[in-house]
């Protein structure tokens, strides 16, 4: 499987700022990378889906506004939470998605927490 | 109707049980059935996945998928404490698909 990293693990920061998260794959090429935000106890939720090169594909209900995504690289993707508030409180992770034949595979990165005070 | 439904639980059993997960789902289209496992604060693993219906066992885990029945299952044989997570199963065709996840604790 792949190696996925996340940066930074966790993260606190004022209401009305914004926080970059980012999100590494260390072993392979990832054109397909995905971010999902988890709130305690709930399952994943999709946020969006980041193809390198191109603008991300959201989800209905995610502002592409305030979850700005990018992915400059086959091995580096971006979230970035503009002007956060303390809904925006969560734990964001990122996957990418297997290649040639495993495409059916995820491979999750440890996560970010984020607390908006 | 969720494409995917999970009981969230939680599960609660003695070290030694087996302990069975199961998930349903609507969409016939997919092809891939996944079970990731998550320690809290952090990202999920892949446990195993299948394709198509039958059996699959690595070591203490078996997945099962029922493509008639829209039904997949997940049996952990001689549960440890270290099994204690939340368990999701997922499921892909064009898209990706996760369950609620199940919390299980297994105590020793």
């Amino acid at each position: 499987g792949a190696v996925v990293s996340q940066h930074p693990s966790w993260v606190i920061c004022k209401s009305g700022t914004s926080v970059k998260i980012e999100c590494r794959s260390l072993d392979f090429q990832a054109t397909t990378m995905f971010w999902y935000r988890q709130f305690p106890k709930q399952s994943l939720m999709l946020m969006a889906t980041s193809n390198e090169g191109s603008k991300a594909t959201y989800e209905q209900g995610v502002e592409k506004d305030k979850f700005l995504i990018n992915h400059a690289s086959l091995t580096l993707s971006t979230l970035t939470v503009t002007s956060a508030h303390p809904e925006d409180s969560s734990f964001y992770i990122c996957s990418v998605r297997g290649d040639r034949d495993r495409t059916y595979e995820q491979y999750f990165g440890p996560g970010t927490r984020l607390t908006v005070t | 109707q969720k494409e995917v439904e999970q009981d969230p639980g939680p599960l609660s059993v003695p070290e030694g049980a087996i302990v069975s997960l199961n998930c349903t789902y609507s969409n016939s289209a997919f092809q891939y059935f996944m079970w990731y496992r998550q320690y809290s604060r952090k990202g999920p693993e892949l446990l195993m996945y299948t394709y198509s219906s039958g059996n699959k066992e690595d070591g203490r885990f078996t997945a099962q998928v029922d493509k008639s029945s829209k039904y997949i299952s997940l049996f952990i044989r001689d549960s440890q404490p270290s099994d204690s997570a939340t368990y999701l199963c997922a499921m892909s065709g064009n898209q990706f698909y996760f369950g609620t996840g199940t919390s299980l604790t297994v105590i020793p």
